[in-house]
């Protein structure tokens, strides 16, 4: 069964970059028919898509982030990894990691990890 | 940028009960739609996509329609464990967005 587990600092300061690194167990992140999404939540609020990448490379993101963040893959590692840059406190979220396949929906989803970011 | 209104944003409801959840698109989406369920402290969890069909394992009281810009999650008779927030989220665009919400609580 597929498993998504993200890591990363759980302190960023501001104007700092947030990186965040999403491992892939169960199954390859090679495979066709998918693509691998970043979703973040600020506490008590609602869900926001950050932007999504393909085994290709091909990358997509939510244009409300300004060129701030660049999404990669590693197929050697079997992950997939996030970098915002110049945060601000309204970055402040938890960050997951899900597998979105073409035609359905996001599932499954990695646990989520808390990022504050904070002097 | 699709944006993604739910209604209502809380729905107070008491076991046995049904529950009719609304998600209303800026533009049609077909039925490039998906709903997920999220309890606290956990990740969402896949419920319906395209709309209309269940997500593996999801059990047969949850049921979605709609079609273009006006869709429904329903929940026929509301169990314990279904006390939690619902987001409908459109994959018609690539840009994906996600509605505000709607919590289902126990009243």
């Amino acid at each position: 069964q597929l498993q998504l587990q993200e890591s990363g600092s759980g302190l960023v300061k501001p104007s700092q970059t947030l990186s965040l690194t999403c491992a892939v167990s169960g199954g390859s992140i090679s495979s066709g028919g998918y693509s691998w999404s970043w979703i973040r939540q600020p506490p008590g609020k609602g869900l926001e898509w950050i932007g999504n990448i393909y085994h290709s490379g091909s990358a997509f993101y939510n244009p409300s982030l300004k060129g701030r963040v660049t999404i990669s893959v590693d197929g050697s590692q079997n992950q997939f990894s996030l970098k915002v840059t110049s945060v601000t406190a309204a970055d402040t979220a938890v960050y997951y990691c899900a597998r979105d396949q073409v035609g359905t929906g996001f599932d499954p989803w990695g646990q989520g990890t808390l990022v504050t970011v904070s002097s | 940028e699709i944006v993604l209104t739910q209604s209502p944003a809380t729905l107070s409801l008491s076991p046995g009960e049904r529950a009719t959840l609304s998600c209303r698109a800026s533009q049609s989406l077909s039925n490039y739609l998906a709903w997920y369920q999220q309890k606290p402290g956990q990740a969402p969890r896949l419920l319906i996509y395209g709309a209309s069909y269940r997500a593996t394992g999801i059990p047969a009281r949850f049921s979605g329609s709609g079609s273009g810009t006006d869709f429904t999650l329903t929940i026929s008779s509301l169990e314990p464990e279904d006390f939690a927030v619902y987001y409908c989220q459109q994959r018609s665009n690539w840009a994906l967005t996600f509605g505000g919400g709607t919590k289902v609580e126990i009243k």
